[in-house]
């Protein structure tokens, strides 16, 4: 079946380090990736997507780009600020699942020190 | 543009009793699934409706149970609570159905603790 490991928080920076979250993914077929985003006591925002291999999502400074080969969708930001202190899930779409389901990896949280 | 809408935001309910959440799409939207997030960890995919029937379901047990309405709007039951279904129940919608590939929009939650 289709999984997401991503890699283990808290990650904790100081503010303008350079972000890298990891995400590894097995699926059957040619999946869709997604980064959703956690803020505290709120629901699952829309971070970035890419639905083909070698596609980079970015978004608010954010990026990450789909490696097939190594079934990889690595998230990453060159400057982190305070305000991007949230917890990260990692997703994928399978196409052949009728469903739009999502797979979610367990999440990575981050917070950022001033 | 409403997004996605859910109530309540919290509640509190006794092992054993039943307990219906509701959900009201982003606007234009037809496809409605719901996924259970458990304190940290990341969401599970429950099921998804899409013209008013069960189009896909997780791995949840036939306690949980839903309905979508011809507004699109959808309700989730759970049956005999257990401590274990204490959670975050997210909502989310989409457009055209089961597609792989439509942006999935969340809704804030329903935050559920049984006792």
């Amino acid at each position: 079946g289709n999984s997401v490991t991503q890699m283990e928080g808290p990650v904790t920076l100081s503010e303008e380090a350079f972000l890298t979250i990891n995400c590894t993914y097995t699926a059957t077929g040619y999946p869709s990736l997604f980064w959703y985003v956690q803020y505290p006591g709120e629901g699952l925002q829309l971070l970035l997507k890419a639905t083909k291999a070698d596609d980079k999502g970015s978004n608010k400074g954010f990026e990450a780009t789909y490696r097939k080969e190594t079934t990889s969708f690595h998230l990453e930001k060159g400057s982190v600020q305070v305000s991007d202190s949230a917890v990260y899930f990692c997703a994928l779409s399978a196409p052949y699942n009728a469903g739009n389901m999502l797979t979610f990896g367990g999440g990575t949280r981050l917070m950022v020190k001033p | 543009d409403a997004g996605v809408t859910q109530s309540p935001t919290h509640l509190i309910k006794t092992r054993g009793q039943q307990v219906t959440l509701r959900c009201s799409p982003k606007s234009g939207h037809d496809t409605v699934s719901w996924y259970q997030q458990a304190l940290g960890q990341g969401p599970q995919f429950i099921f998804q409706y899409y013209e008013e029937e069960e189009r896909q379901r997780g791995n949840f047990p036939d306690r949980f149970s839903g309905h979508q309405f011809p507004n699109y709007s959808s309700e989730l039951n759970v049956n005999a609570l257990l401590l274990g279904d204490s959670a975050l129940y997210l909502c989310a919608s989409s457009l055209g159905g089961p597609a792989a590939g439509n942006t999935i929009y969340f809704g804030e939650g329903s935050w559920l603790t049984v006792v």
